[in-house]
């Protein structure tokens, strides 16, 4: 049981490139989330999504972009990566309708220079 | 700002004691509130959670209280023992337009355990 897996685990990116983290998981969970965590914000939510084709904002979805074609996946995107999207993502899914308990990955640590 | 907040951001304990972690949440609305753990370099890790209809909720080592008179929550860990040195964070389930809840995290409270 793989659960819930990101990739890539550690990136580094130069300001002004186009990055894009991958988040898996093979629960068939219906909710996916996109967090970062910062040091004194704790974790912030970027992006959700609800089902596949069902995206919304989060608290800091500004410079980012999602998609979910298929339910198992739900990239997020940093059009043009700045300094300040420095940070580890972590991705996480939950199923609905009972606790809200949400399952996350290992994460991904992005460093922009 | 954030509605959720730790009363402590770091405890130490001796190895074998109970360790008690607080949470303050202002959202009185909130129906959920759940605890994670965190070993460095992982995601988090989902220890224990508890409905707004109930105040006391136990689990294996762990037990949530909930105070809803005064918006509090806390994580009591008995017989703490060194693998549960981690960062401990207190989250409640907030409703954007009525969809499920988004949890709303706090900063989290380190634990350190001394053997």
């Amino acid at each position: 049981d793989a659960g819930i897996t990101q990739s890539p685990r550690y990136k580094i990116t130069e300001t002004g490139r186009q990055v894009t983290l991958m988040c898996h998981q093979t629960w068939s969970h219906s909710y996916m989330f996109w967090y970062r965590q910062d040091l004194g914000h704790g974790l912030r939510l970027i992006y959700y999504s609800a089902a596949a084709d069902i995206t919304d904002k989060g608290e800091v979805p500004d410079g980012y972009v999602v998609s979910r074609s298929k339910t198992e996946n739900f990239p997020l995107t940093l059009e043009s990566a700045t300094r300040s999207q420095t940070s580890v993502y972590f991705c996480a899914s939950s199923v609905p309708g009972g606790g809200y308990e949400q399952y996350f990955g290992p994460g991904t640590r992005l460093t922009v220079t | 700002g954030e509605s959720v907040g730790l009363h402590l951001p770091t405890l130490s304990v001796q190895e074998g004691d109970n360790s008690i972690i607080n949470c303050a949440y202002s959202n009185s609305a909130s129906d959920y509130f759940i605890w994670y753990k965190q070993e460095s370099g992982k995601g988090p890790q989902f220890i224990i959670d508890i409905r707004s209809n109930m105040d006391k909720r136990q689990g294996q080592r762990v037990t949530v209280l909930l105070n809803k008179t005064v918006k509090h929550l806390s994580l009591q860990i008995a017989a703490t023992q060194p693998g549960d040195s981690a960062v401990y964070f207190c989250a409640e389930n907030i409703n954007y337009g009525g969809s499920q809840g988004n949890l709303i995290f706090g900063k989290g409270t380190k634990l350190s355990v001394k053997p």
